[in-house]
């Protein structure tokens, strides 16, 4: 079975400093990795994957992840954090169903706050 | 153009009432999901569809039964409801045949039971 570990629950970083969000994953072959961002109130939009290939991989929003197969680990960073950053993050593990579905899997959430 | 939509955006109800949620997406995709959110921000998948065939059925209530009547909709339709059902409510779709398997995901519906 899948399943997704965010050990952070609550991260507060002050604006300007840089930012890690952990991820480990449990999965059976090659994961298909993912964050997504969620804001107050809004939906959950993507903002990186992993699939194959370059294990650090970039992401929109000047966000970045690096996929690490020996730690089972996919964590999300960000150099420098903006007031607007503030959000719930997940992270999710996803492959294959069936011929025609795939299942994600998502972490808890880490709630990123930015202190000005 | 709002990729993937749904409707209502909040939803306040009465325990025992029968309620549905709609979603729809512009995006070509094959498969559509619901998800539900719960009061700790948890997300669980509830269904797949793909072209109006359902493909992922999670141990959910038989209370939720959702509906496809095309490859671009996928309704929830929740009879009976209880307290517990009070979550929010996302839909996704997905373009299978790529590969991709990411997912796009809908504003979401909140529902509140009483």
């Amino acid at each position: 079975a899948q399943s997704v570990t965010q050990p952070d629950i609550h991260i507060t970083v002050s604006e300007g400093a840089s930012l890690e969000l952990r991820c480990n994953y449990s999965y059976g072959a090659t994961p298909y990795l993912f964050w997504y961002v969620q804001s107050p109130g809004q939906g959950l939009q993507l903002l990186l994957k992993y699939f194959s290939g370059d294990t650090l991989v970039q992401g929109i929003k000047g966000f970045e992840a690096e996929f690490k197969r020996s730690q089972s680990s996919f964590n999300l960073r960000k150099p420098s954090v903006h007031w607007s950053d503030a959000a719930e993050y997940f992270c999710a593990v996803g492959g294959l169903l069936s011929g025609t579905a795939s299942k994600l899997t998502f972490g808890t959430g880490t709630r990123l706050q930015v202190t000005l | 153009d709002t990729a993937v939509s749904q409707t209502p955006k909040y939803l306040v109800t009465q325990m025992g009432n029968d309620k549905s949620i709609k979603c729809e997406q512009n995006l070509g995709h094959d498969t559509m999901y619901w998800y539900k959110q719960d009061s700790k921000k948890f997300l669980k998948i509830m269904f797949s569809y793909n072209n109006k065939e359902l493909i992922i059925n999670e141990t959910v209530p038989n209370r939720f039964s959702p509906k496809s009547p095309d490859k671009a909709h996928l309704n929830l339709h929740i009879n009976s409801l209880e307290l517990g059902d009070s979550a929010v409510y996302f839909c996704a779709s997905s373009q299978e045949l790529m590969a991709s398997y990411e997912q796009y995901f809908g504003p979401g519906t909140r529902l509140t039971v009483t």
